[in-house]
């Protein structure tokens, strides 16, 4: 089955600066690569989604990408702000026909 | 978001008792699973459902079943509870085309 790495596990930066969390997949086959926000004491919510037909997707400030060949994605969160202060998952698998398996999860904290 | 709830939110029990977790949603959708959440470890699969005829094991169904009752409710049982039972579960639910998942507010289980 599918086997997904999230790497840093924590992650601190100041206010407006950048964050970047990355995962890998084992599964060549997976296509569907979302990415989970969950704040403390809430539930998981998809922030972003990218499918292996396209190389990067962007949405306000949190961009992913993705490298098909060497099987890693990345989450860019730009000008970060204290609310972006969370645990992001990170997923992978064959959409649509099959479970997603998540990584490990990255605490990022955005100091003031 | 209130479509999709468990009960109980909160539970405590002790070593060897049965417990039912529940989950339903109003989303109208065909994907129900069972997640568990432990520090460092992320969002792991207990079971899933693609519909109402259908059950599949994830990658930690040891010590635990479920139950599809309809469409839309999905249960989850431990039918001896152990102390590494202790953790936070999730239910989240995905509609037939099965890309994002709707996660419910979590219930957090105590086994002592």
């Amino acid at each position: 089955g599918e086997n997904v790495e999230q790497h840093p596990s924590t992650l601190s930066v100041q206010e407006g600066d950048s964050a970047v969390i990355k995962c890998t997949y084992s599964d060549s086959a997976s296509n569907y690569f979302p990415w989970y926000k969950q704040e403390l004491g809430k539930r998981p919510q998809l922030i972003i989604d990218i499918r292996s037909n396209v190389g990067e997707k962007k949405d306000q400030r949190i961009a992913v990408t993705l490298n098909k060949t060497a099987k890693h994605f990345s989450l860019h969160i730009t000008e970060t702000q204290p609310e972006d202060s969370a645990v992001y998952f990170c997923g992978g698998g064959l959409g649509g026909y099959q479970k997603v398996t998540f990584g490990t999860g990255t605490k990022l904290q955005v100091i003031p | 978001d209130a479509d999709v709830t468990q009960t109980p939110r909160n539970r405590i029990t002790k070593t060897g008792k049965r417990i039912m977790l529940e989950c339903s949603q109003t989303k109208g959708h065909d994907r129900m699973y069972w997640y568990r959440q432990d520090p460092g470890l992320g969002l792991r699969l207990i079971y899933y459902s693609f519909d109402v005829k259908d059950i599949n094991k994830g990658e930690i169904s040891d010590g635990y079943s479920v139950s599809r009752q309809a469409q839309a409710k999905f249960s989850l049982s431990l039918e001896s509870a152990i102390p590494n039972q202790t953790a936070l579960y999730f239910c989240a639910t995905s509609d037939s085309r099965g890309y994002e998942q709707y996660f419910g507010p979590g219930t957090r289980l105590t086994v002592t």
